[in-house]
């Protein structure tokens, strides 16, 4: 399985952009990179997911590089409820599976 | 809401006790995951089932097992409880194995141990 490497926390201004990273150095061809966040101790909520190219839905954007060894979570206007830890998971090409790593902490401040 | 269903939402047992966690999944989806969260860790990948059939499998102990019935609910079996089992328990499902479809998560039943 494909591992994962996320800053531990950030801090975002309540309004801006925040901006997630995630290396993903060993994704195979046809892994997909999937983001999920995790409110307290509520279950993880999907965002999004991509392959190669770039992604936007109603939730945020997604920025996957050529080379496909990293990607970027765009939340284009933070408020306070985006307060919540973001896992970026490369998701299993062979069982589905989605394996959690640590995550960034995203903290939004007023 | 997600659509995934997981009962009960809480349970409070005694050490060395046997539980049952049921998880529904969204309409049409055939793959079921189990997850355990223990207080401040992260999600810990258990088990995995896929229209009845077992086809993944993490750190899941020998004490625990799981199944995924016809109607394509499962249930999560933890027996000879320890205190150390006290954990958040998640279940999530998709639609299908492969990468580029949804998965979506459950609230979880919180496992106390006592």
């Amino acid at each position: 399985d494909a591992k994962t490497t996320q800053p531990t926390s950030m801090d975002c201004a309540e309004g801006r952009a925040a901006n997630l990273p995630c290396n993903h150095s060993t994704i195979s061809g046809n892994e997909y990179v999937y983001w999920y966040r995790q409110i307290h101790s509520q279950g993880p909520q999907y965002i999004i997911h991509g392959l190669k190219n770039n992604e936007t839905n109603e939730m945020a954007s997604l920025i996957i590089t050529e080379d496909r060894k990293s990607s970027t979570l765009i939340l284009p206007h933070a408020t306070l409820r985006d307060t919540a830890v973001y896992y970026c998971i490369v998701r299993s090409s062979n069982t589905g599976k989605l394996i959690f790593g640590q995550g960034t902490t995203l903290q939004v401040k007023p | 809401d997600s659509g995934v269903t997981q009962t009960p939402k809480h349970l409070i047992t005694a050490t060395g006790q046997r539980v049952t966690l049921r998880c529904s999944p969204r309409s049409g989806d055939l793959s079921v995951y189990w997850y355990q969260q223990s207080l401040d860790q992260g999600l810990q990948f258990l088990i995995q089932y896929y229209n009845g059939e077992e086809r993944a499998k993490g750190n899941i102990l020998e004490r625990f097992s799981a199944q995924q019935f016809p109607d394509l609910h499962s249930e999560l079996n933890l027996s000879s409880l320890e205190l150390g089992d006290s954990a958040l328990y998640f279940c999530a499902s998709s639609v299908a194995l492969e990468g580029g479809t949804e998965a979506f998560f459950g609230q979880g039943t919180r496992l106390t141990v006592v």
